[in-house]
């Protein structure tokens, strides 16, 4: 089993489309998790942080559930500009040792 | 956010020759490194961790004597592919972090085809 697995993808999305991805991960002692959003051929960019309680960044909210070890990430009012590979990533703990999903590709349609 | 600087961005190199890779952070003091690689439509793996000063630890089958990592100052770390081959031709990236940030801040990657 993958320390971090993903929802396989592609999800192809209308624009306006809500669109959720899910994240579960193995290492109970994980401490911090996140969401990288990679476009093709580059370095991934730092979405946002994921936090317990559940936090939202305009379009884009990120749940945690540490009990089920699970992850979420929720796009509201897909834009085209959101077609990405979303990455699901865990910090082992203790300098950042990240451990990064497989990803889920989102092709968002016009 | 901080910057860490990779080059080259991409390099194509003869089978058997060895390439160097470098990751500068250019606005903070990365004090550790780490190195991905990543192969067409997989996810980033995890190749090795670095602390400045120290020998880096090797995740579960990647060579060390194959992939030389050198963290020797708190601004450079350097990953050699020793005697490439074929089969090395990956997109290499690297992470930097200090000890006052939150985050891990990547390189632009170096795209290797070995032929």
């Amino acid at each position: 089993r993958k320390e971090v697995e993903q929802d396989p993808g592609p999800f192809n999305v209308p624009e306006g489309a809500t669109v959720a991805f899910n994240c579960t991960y193995s290492n109970s002692a994980s401490q911090s998790f996140f969401w990288y959003r990679q476009d093709c051929r580059k370095e991934p960019k730092l979405l946002m942080s994921v936090y317990s309680s559940g936090n939202e960044d305009g379009r884009f909210t990120a749940q945690l559930n540490r009990a089920s070890q699970y992850i979420s990430l929720l796009i509201r009012d897909s834009k085209l500009s959101d077609s990405a590979t979303y990455l699901c990533v865990v910090n082992r703990g203790g300098g950042f040792k990240t451990i990064f999903g497989a990803g889920t590709r989102l092709f968002v349609k016009a | 956010g901080a910057v860490v600087s990779q080059h080259p961005s991409w390099v194509i190199c003869k089978s058997g020759t060895s390439v160097k890779i470098e990751c500068r952070s250019l606005d903070f003091q990365a004090t550790t490194m780490f190195w991905y690689r990543q192969f067409p439509k997989q996810s980033l793996m995890l190749m090795a961790t670095s602390n400045e000063g120290s020998k880096a630890t090797y995740e579960q089958g990647v060579e060390k004597d194959k992939f030389l990592i050198n963290h020797a100052s708190l601004t450079l770390s350097t990953l050699t592919v020793t005697s490439a081959h074929p089969e090395d031709s990956s997109f290499y990236i690297c992470s930097g972090t200090g000890i006052m940030n939150t985050e891990a801040f990547f390189g632009q990657g170096t795209r290797l085809t070995v032929v």
